[in-house]
């Protein structure tokens, strides 16, 4: 069984573009967590899907939006990118409200 | 929302040591609390899971104990190897995490 893929793996940007990142999750699994991690502040949740709707969302500004398709693919967007959005942007599906299996992330660069 | 609150943030143990990372919750609703294991270059994985029906539960070197009426849940490594050297993270519900612990074992 494949794994919860993302790509770009990679990414580096500059100040004031926007960005999307992609995850596919495992087949079958219906929600798609997002998440930014930093050195300084761990894992901070940033948004959930479920069934392509949102089902929870974390303390980000409204730069940070996502959404997910019929396929439970889902996508990230970043608008007006910052200096400090410079991240590593996981990814993590979930069969239901238990064990989530994380992608390798996106690393973006905001230079 | 879910706080979980994760200590210590750094731990570092000989190899054959036992290592503990204790975390705290606040909603009592809770029933699901997994431990992730982060290594360097890669996302989470799941290392270990328990269900709020359960006291304790082991899977060889590793072990997860709750304690519901103080509300923490704990990971316990046992004789310690260098390849258990990454960062460890508990989760609540929402999959919200704790900050996360950097353990370092020495060979």
């Amino acid at each position: 069984k494949a794994g919860v893929t993302q790509t770009p793996r990679y990414l580096i940007k500059t100040r004031g573009q926007q960005v999307t990142l992609s995850c596919s999750p495992i087949s079958g699994h219906r929600s798609v967590s997002w998440y930014q991690q930093t050195p300084g502040q761990g894992l901070q949740f940033l948004f959930e899907y479920f069934s392509e709707t949102q089902r929870n969302k974390g303390n980000f500004p409204g730069r940070f939006s996502g959404r997910q398709f019929s396929n439970s693919r889902s996508e990230m967007n970043v608008s007006t990118l910052e200096l400090g959005d410079s991240a590593l942007y996981l990814c993590a599906s979930s069969g239901g409200y238990s064990e989530a299996f994380f992608g390798q992330g996106t690393r973006l660069t905001v230079v | 929302g879910e706080n979980v609150e994760q200590h210590p943030s750094t731990l570092s143990v000989q190899e054959g040591d036992s290592a503990v990372i204790k975390c705290t919750y606040s909603d009592s609703a809770s029933n699901y609390f997994p431990w992730y294991k982060q290594e360097l270059g890669k996302g989470p994985q799941l290392i270990i899971d328990i269900r709020s029906n359960v006291g304790e539960k082991k899977d060889q070197r590793i072990a997860v104990t709750l304690n519901k009426t103080a509300k923490h849940f704990s990971l316990h490594i046992t004789e310690t190897q260098p390849e258990d050297s990454a960062v460890y993270f508990c989760a609540a519900p929402l999959m919200r995490f704790g900050a996360g612990t950097r353990l370092t074992v020495k060979p």
